[in-house]
């Protein structure tokens, strides 16, 4: 498996507004997936998107795939408060079953 | 959904004591993993474990530490001999084994060494 690289690697807006972070990757992948963790706790499932998607939606969340760049982005729109915490990108090989191996992250501080 | 349970929540020992950490698995669940994150430091990938054995380990999962899935139940992760650098979270994730490889984390289990 590979480590994605999250860009920025902090991010601060106010609360409404939209929040973008974008990760790239070195080679090519099954799907990639996005985590989240508030701070002190576990990593939670975001989205996921397929290899061959482009697009993926779920609620305010809108990830986008380019396998030709090698790079996703994560749109969070009208951020809270609650959404202040970590993100991290995950490329899954097409030799899945393997480990999921965590960049840095983005971390994203929305202020109300 | 169900969720991974991970026991203890804190746990401060001595240096040169054993440590054992639990993690509860999801019934469907054939991949397990642990994970450790330093205080302030990225999520590392410690060991993975499938068909009661062990698929993979990083250069971190020393001597010092095993694993084990004792009776098909608790997944479980040793450190025998804790140091102060042992300190951090440890988080256990289990995977249903699809090719998708979503992972399913417990809330993690503190451990402080002193």
């Amino acid at each position: 498996s590979q480590q994605g690289e999250e860009d920025p690697q902090a991010l601060s807006i106010q609360e409404g507004e939209n929040a973008t972070m974008n990760c790239s990757y070195k080679t090519s992948i099954n799907n990639l997936q996005w985590y989240r963790q508030n701070s002190g706790r576990g990593l939670v499932h975001l989205i996921l998107i397929r290899s061959n998607e482009r697009e993926k939606h779920s609620g305010r969340l809108r990830v986008t795939l380019d396998t030709s760049k090698k790079s996703s982005s994560l749109l969070i729109t009208a951020s809270r408060a609650a959404d202040t915490a970590s993100y991290f990108c995950a490329p899954i090989s097409k030799t899945s079953y393997d480990k999921v191996i965590f960049g840095p992250g983005t971390s994203l501080s929305v202020i109300p | 959904e169900p969720e991974v349970t991970q026991t203890p929540s804190h746990q401060v020992t001595q240096m040169g004591q054993e440590v054992i950490l639990r993690c509860v698995p999801i019934s469907n669940h054939l991949y397990f993993y642990w994970y450790r994150q330093i205080l302030g430091q990225k999520v590392e990938f410690l060991v993975s474990f499938y068909n009661n054995e062990i698929s993979e380990k990083s250069e971190i999962f020393d001597d010092q530490f095993s694993v084990e899935r004792p009776d098909g139940s608790n997944f479980t992760l040793k450190i025998r001999s804790t140091k102060l650098e042992d300190s951090a979270m440890y988080f256990c994730a289990e995977g249903t084994g699809s090719t998708t490889g979503e992972l399913f984390f417990g809330e993690g289990s503190r451990l402080t060494v002193l």
